[in-house]
C-alpha cells in the first residue's frame, strides 16, 4: 500500500512565504502531483515532479527528493485567494499508475 | 470550450434508493475516474476506466457501479448497498499515455442521503 502524510492545517500571513510538506511511501514511484482545492470546488492542477529537484512556476514551486520520499510546495508572496486546501498525490506504476491522495493541507492566509 | 461536466451539483435522495451521477468530458481523454471526498479528507478512488467498455475497481468500490459505453461518458451509480453514501463525488479524466498525464476534475456532485 501507500502512505502519504501532509499537515492538516497551516496559517500564514499575506505577502509571506509558506512551505507545505508531503512525505510518502510507495513501491513504484512514478510522479508526484500537487493540486489546489478551494472549498466546495474541484481540485486544480498546480505542479508535477518526477525527477529530483525544484520545479518553479510563477509564485509556486515544488520540490522532490525520491530517496527521502519527500516533496514540498512553496508558495511565495501569499495572497488571500491562496487560502485553500493543497493536495499531494503520488502515482505508482505498481498500482496501475493510479493516484493516491494525501488528506490535504488546509492553508489559511491572514491579512 | 473543452472540459468535464458533472450534474447535478447538489443531489438529495432517500435512504435505500439508487442514484446515478453523471460525468461527461469533451477533452477526448481515454481515462476517466471517480473519487469520493469526505469533509476534511483527501480523495479516495472508487472506479476508473482507461478505455471504452472496460473499468476497474478502485480502493472503495463496494456499493458503487459504473459503465463506460462511450468515451465521453462515465456515470456512477450509488446503490443502496453503500452504507454511508453522503459525500462529495468528483469525476476526473486524463490522457492515457506515458508522461505527466495530469487529471482534470469536474465541478463535483454533493450527494446527501436523508
Amino acid at each position: 500500500g501507500q502512505n502519504i502524510d501532509q499537515p492538516t492545517e497551516m496559517t500564514a500571513t499575506e505577502g509571506a512565504i509558506v512551505q507545505i510538506n508531503c512525505t510518502y511511501q510507495t513501491s513504484g514511484f512514478n510522479g508526484l502531483f500537487w493540486y489546489q482545492q478551494h472549498a466546495g470546488e474541484a481540485p486544480t492542477f498546480l505542479s508535477y515532479n518526477v525527477l529530483d529537484g525544484l520545479e518553479e512556476k510563477g509564485r509556486f514551486s515544488s520540490f522532490l527528493s525520491r530517496s527521502k520520499g519527500y516533496s514540498y510546495l512553496l508558495l511565495k508572496e501569499l495572497q488571500m485567494k491562496d487560502s485553500a486546501s493543497y493536495l499531494c498525490a503520488v502515482r505508482d506504476h505498481n498500482a496501475g499508475n493510479m493516484l493516491t491522495f494525501g488528506g490535504g493541507t488546509r492553508l489559511m492566509v491572514k491579512p | 470550450d473543452g472540459g468535464i461536466t458533472q450534474s447535478p451539483k447538489y443531489l438529495f435522495r432517500k435512504e435505500g434508493q439508487n442514484v446515478t451521477l453523471s460525468c461527461e468530458q469533451n477533452l477526448n481523454h481515454d481515462a476517466m475516474y471517480w473519487y469520493r471526498q469526505d469533509p476534511g479528507q483527501g480523495l479516495r478512488l472508487i472506479y476508473y476506466s482507461q478505455i471504452v467498455n472496460d473499468f476497474q475497481k478502485g480502493d472503495i468500490a463496494e456499493g458503487y457501479s459504473v459503465s463506460r459505453e462511450k468515451k465521453e461518458s462515465f456515470p456512477l451509480t450509488v446503490t443502496s448497498a453503500q452504507k454511508n453514501p453522503t459525500a462529495f463525488y468528483l469525476c476526473a479524466s486524463s490522457i492515457a499515455r506515458r508522461g505527466k498525464n495530469e487529471q482534470f476534475f469536474g465541478p463535483g456532485t454533493r450527494l446527501t442521503v436523508l
